[in-house]
């Protein structure tokens, strides 16, 4: 069935150090990916998507490519701030869904340092 | 901006109580889903409704029930709560207007059972 698998945290970082998360999937036909960002006490909230092979997703400095021939969906960002503290989630929805769940990895905690 | 509407942030029950947990969106979308979220699991997704009085299960429905009267409004029931649904809830909408259109969550409840 459709998976995600994404690096285990808890992950510590100095303030400007290069952030990558990886993750990568589990499916049939051509799904579209997703990350999403969940700050302490709040829910989630979409940080970035893509939809079909080659597509690369940006927001806030963060950037993924979708790359097919390594089912992978890595997040990363060339200079993590302290406000960059969150768990981030990876997500893919189905090719094909039109009921638009998301499957989701298990989140990885990122904890940035001044 | 899309806003999703948990009833309550903080929910204390005993075991063995009906237990309602509450989820309104303002923005007529038709799908609607109810995860738990527990720490080194992820996300899981209880129960999701694809329109009004629709609903199907999601890989963890056990011991839960929904309830789709109106369009807006998503509850999740607990019929007899049991202290291992001690976690946090995040209910999450999304349209189906738009293609490929993200999961729109609330701040999420924290259960605890006692």
């Amino acid at each position: 069935g459709d998976s995600v698998t994404q690096m285990e945290g808890p992950v510590t970082l100095s303030e400007e150090a290069f952030l990558t998360i990886n993750c990568t999937y589990t499916a049939t036909g051509y799904p579209s990916l997703f990350w999403y960002v969940q700050y302490p006490g709040e829910g989630l909230q979409l940080l970035l998507k893509a939809t079909k092979a080659d597509d690369k997703g940006s927001n806030k400095g963060f950037e993924a490519t979708y790359r097919k021939e390594t089912t992978s969906f890595h997040l990363e960002k060339g200079s993590v701030q302290v406000s960059d503290s969150a768990v981030y989630f990876c997500a893919l929805r189905a090719g094909g869904s039109t009921l638009g769940r998301l499957y989701f990895g298990r989140g990885t905690q990122l904890t940035v340092w001044p | 901006d899309v806003k999703v509407t948990q009833s309550s942030r903080y929910l204390v029950k005993r075991t063995g109580e009906k237990v309602f947990l509450e989820c309104v969106q303002d923005m007529d979308h038709e799908n609607m889903f109810w995860y738990r979220q527990d720490p080194g699991l992820g996300l899981r997704l209880i129960y999701f409704s694809y329109d009004v009085k629709m609903k199907e299960k999601g890989d963890i429905p056990e011991g839960y029930s929904v309830s789709r009267e109106k369009k807006e409004r998503f509850s999740l029931i607990l019929e007899s709560a049991s202290t291992n649904q001690t976690s946090m809830y995040l209910c999450a909408s999304r349209g189906m207007r738009q293609g490929n259109s993200p999961l729109h969550f609330g701040n999420g409840t924290r259960l605890t059972v006692t």
